[in-house]
């Protein structure tokens, strides 16, 4: 069992179609990330959020946007999508502060565009 | 965040000790040696971490050299449910706001009846 819950767990898209990943965490944890990862490739880190504000965006393509509502919630809206964006999207919270705070980790949302 | 290099595959023998080398041997002193593995269709699980010293919990024991250019993660006892993607990763001990964390290639453990 996870403490970071994402939902969906399974996403079906079209191109066209506008759709959100959610992921929640009760932890108390103030740092949250979203990750991708493609079939037999590690995770790559997509975004950071601190205190809930965006520290880091890995370059991620506008069609990708991201928001942190809360200190419990992290959400990725999805709009035109590409086929190559199907992956496994996974999200993680962890305390800010530095390399002594682990991070963990949901079991992510796949994600096929059709 | 220093670089790290795993073997891409191993195997082990149910019930023996699985030892999962890594190198780093451009770590810095500031920082920390991480290990996660992800099994099947599951996110990354956070296994263990240490800056200096050798470290154990109810999953593991990490050893890292007295130079830090390189550690090995042990699992004592290895089961069927070991069988995952082992990644050793390198992450600063401070850097304010950011807790960014980078996933190399990983070591692809296979436990064996």
């Amino acid at each position: 069992d996870t403490e970071v819950t994402q939902t969906p767990k399974h996403l079906v898209m079209g191109m066209t179609n506008k759709k959100s990943l959610k992921c929640e965490q009760h932890m108390g944890h103030r740092a949250m990330y979203w990750y991708k990862q493609k079939a037999k490739k590690p995770p790559e880190l997509m975004f950071v959020y601190s205190y809930e504000k965006l520290s880091i965006n890995e370059s991620v393509p506008s069609r990708f946007s991201p928001e942190c509502p809360n200190s419990s919630l992290l959400n990725l809206h999805l709009h035109a999508l590409q086929p190559e964006d199907s992956a496994l999207y996974l999200c993680a919270s962890s305390q800010v502060g530095g390399g002594n705070q682990p991070q963990h980790f949901g079991d992510g949302t796949r994600l096929s565009i059709l | 965040d220093a670089k790290t290099t795993q073997p891409p595959s191993m195997d082990c023998a149910e019930g023996r000790a699985a030892n999962l080398p890594c190198n780093h041997s451009t770590i810095s002193g500031n920082e920390y040696v991480y290990w996660y593995r992800q099994i099947h269709s599951q996110g990354p699980q956070y296994i263990i971490h240490g800056l200096k010293n050798n470290e154990t919990n109810e999953m593991a024991s990490l050893i890292i050299t007295e130079d830090r250019k390189s550690s090995t993660l042990i699992l004592p006892h290895a089961t069927l449910r070991d069988t995952a993607v082992y990644y050793c990763i390198v992450r600063v001990a401070y850097r304010r706001n950011n807790n960014d964390m980078r996933f190399g290639a990983g070591t692809r453990l296979t436990v064996k009846p």
